[in-house]
């Protein structure tokens, strides 16, 4: 299985600090998501990376690829009590159907 | 823009019964597809559609059935409701199966009693 797996599963930090996530995955890939999702919300797309990329931006995130770890970090600098939330990896394999396949998730709470 | 949109929110069935989950998109997507979430398991792929009368079994479809006669609906189908289905449901699309953000409906919390 492609399947991406967080790490680590739950994450408490003090408001303004960066937070940290990592995602592992298992076989060759095109390209790795991340989504956050509010308690009892449906899941919002963050950034998406191909595997031809190593880093990308946007706003206070920050993703990194490194396809010969087969691994993925999502940087989320100065947070916010508003960044407190779940946090999917979800990864797509090379050929064309490969479906996205997503990890079980990081728990992030950001305190006051 | 309503994007995804998914009825009903909250609903709660006997063992035995079934039910059609609704599940529409205003935007012209090809590409859509049903999760099932559980506590610590991420989302789960559950059946899939690249297209209008094209579908296609995800990684657990067992107990579930789909169709999509129009690109814009693609429902979900519990043919009889076992405990084992109580999850929360979200319907997901995207403009295309490969390389794009998929979009995510606010979810159906489903009770099989």
């Amino acid at each position: 299985s492609q399947q991406g797996e967080e790490d680590p599963q739950a994450l408490s930090i003090q408001e303004g600090e960066n937070a940290t996530m990592n995602c592992s995955y298992k076989t060759s890939i095109n390209n790795l998501q991340w989504y956050r999702q509010n308690s009892g919300r449906g899941l919002v797309h963050l950034i998406l990376i191909r595997s031809n990329e190593r880093e990308k931006h946007s706003g206070r995130l920050r993703v990194t690829l490194d396809t010969s770890k087969k691994s993925s970090s999502l940087l989320i600098t100065a947070s916010r009590a508003a960044d407190t939330a779940s946090y999917f990896c979800a990864t797509q394999g090379k050929t064309s159907y490969d479906k996205v396949i997503f990890g079980p998730g990081t728990s992030l709470s950001v305190i006051p | 823009n309503a994007g995804v949109t998914q009825t009903p929110k909250f609903q709660v069935l006997k063992t035995g019964q079934s039910m059609t989950l609704q599940c529409a998109q205003d935007m012209n997507h090809e590409y859509m597809s049903w999760y099932r979430q559980d506590p610590g398991m991420g989302l789960r792929l559950i059946h899939y559609s690249v297209g209008a009368g094209i579908t296609d079994q995800g990684e657990v479809p067992n107990g579930y059935n789909v169709s999509r006669s129009t690109t814009e609906d693609f429902p979900l189908r519990l043919l009889s409701a076992a405990p084992s289905q109580t999850s929360v449901y979200f319907c997901a699309s995207s403009y295309s199966i490969y390389g794009t953000e998929a979009f995510f409906g606010q979810g159906t919390r489903l009770t099989v009693v």
